[in-house]
């Protein structure tokens, strides 16, 4: 069955970097985008950006441009998200999402990895 | 602040019909369709709806989606104790950059 698989919980300091994997399996991993989104505790969904698995090219929410990173490795079917100069606001379950299209206007997530919980604390 | 709005709270009694509306704008839900999905408490999003109105495979069909205009709606029949759930609309926004956005989910309870 088509499946996202996310590394472990991370306690970071301010100002470090956390990187998270989503290994991925059951379909053709340069087939589909990979999506990141988070969410803090007892709030909602935010989108971070996307990555076409085939190419590597990215897209970013402004809010994070400059502070996001996305990469994959192909050949172990994972993509990695890493984002840095973490604050306390960043304090939150991070997953990673297949995106699928059909035509120009129609983007879902399916499926969501189970989500990482990265916590920024002194 | 959510760019698509939804009502914080839901609730509904078994086997009652309830709404949930997300709204938008024209560079979201007005020129792009729209995604639902459920979170359970403590698990991950799961999606519900897709391209406004699809179900996937294995979610039945007393969950249905419509749109029209910068507007959509989710409505689930029949209530069952196993929907109490957040629920998230989500549409791809063609203004700046590009992305996609959320709204800031409905909290779902089965009274």
């Amino acid at each position: 069955q088509v499946q996202l698989v996310q590394s472990g919980a991370e306690v970071k300091k301010p100002g470090a970097s956390v990187k998270v994997s989503c290994k991925a399996s059951g379909y053709t991993f340069t087939s589909y985008d990979i999506n990141w989104v988070r969410q803090a505790t007892g709030q909602g969904l935010e989108w971070m950006g996307w990555m076409n698995v085939n190419s590597g090219n990215t897209g970013y929410a402004q809010k994070f441009q400059g502070r996001v990173t996305m990469t994959r490795n192909t050949s172990i079917s994972t993509a990695y998200m890493e984002l840095s100069s973490l604050r306390s606001e960043d304090t939150a379950v991070y997953y990673c999402a297949r995106g699928l299209h059909y035509g120009v206007t129609t983007y879902w997530f399916d499926p969501w990895g189970q989500g990482t919980l990265v916590t920024v604390s002194s | 602040q959510s760019v698509l709005t939804q009502p914080p709270s839901a609730s509904g009694t078994p086997g009652q019909r309830v709404t949930i509306s997300c709204s938008g704008s024209s560079s979201n839900i007005g020129s792009n369709t729209v995604n639902w999905y459920q979170q359970l408490p403590g698990t991950a999003p799961k999606l519900l709806i897709y391209s406004n109105n699809q179900r996937p495979s294995g979610v039945p069909d007393r969950f249905s989606g419509s749109k029209s205009g910068t507007s959509a709606s989710l409505a689930i029949s029949g209530l069952q104790s196993e929907d109490e759930a957040d629920y998230y609309c989500a549409a791809w926004d063609d203004s700046l950059n590009g992305g996609v956005v959320f709204g800031g989910g409905t909290k779902l309870t089965v009274l």
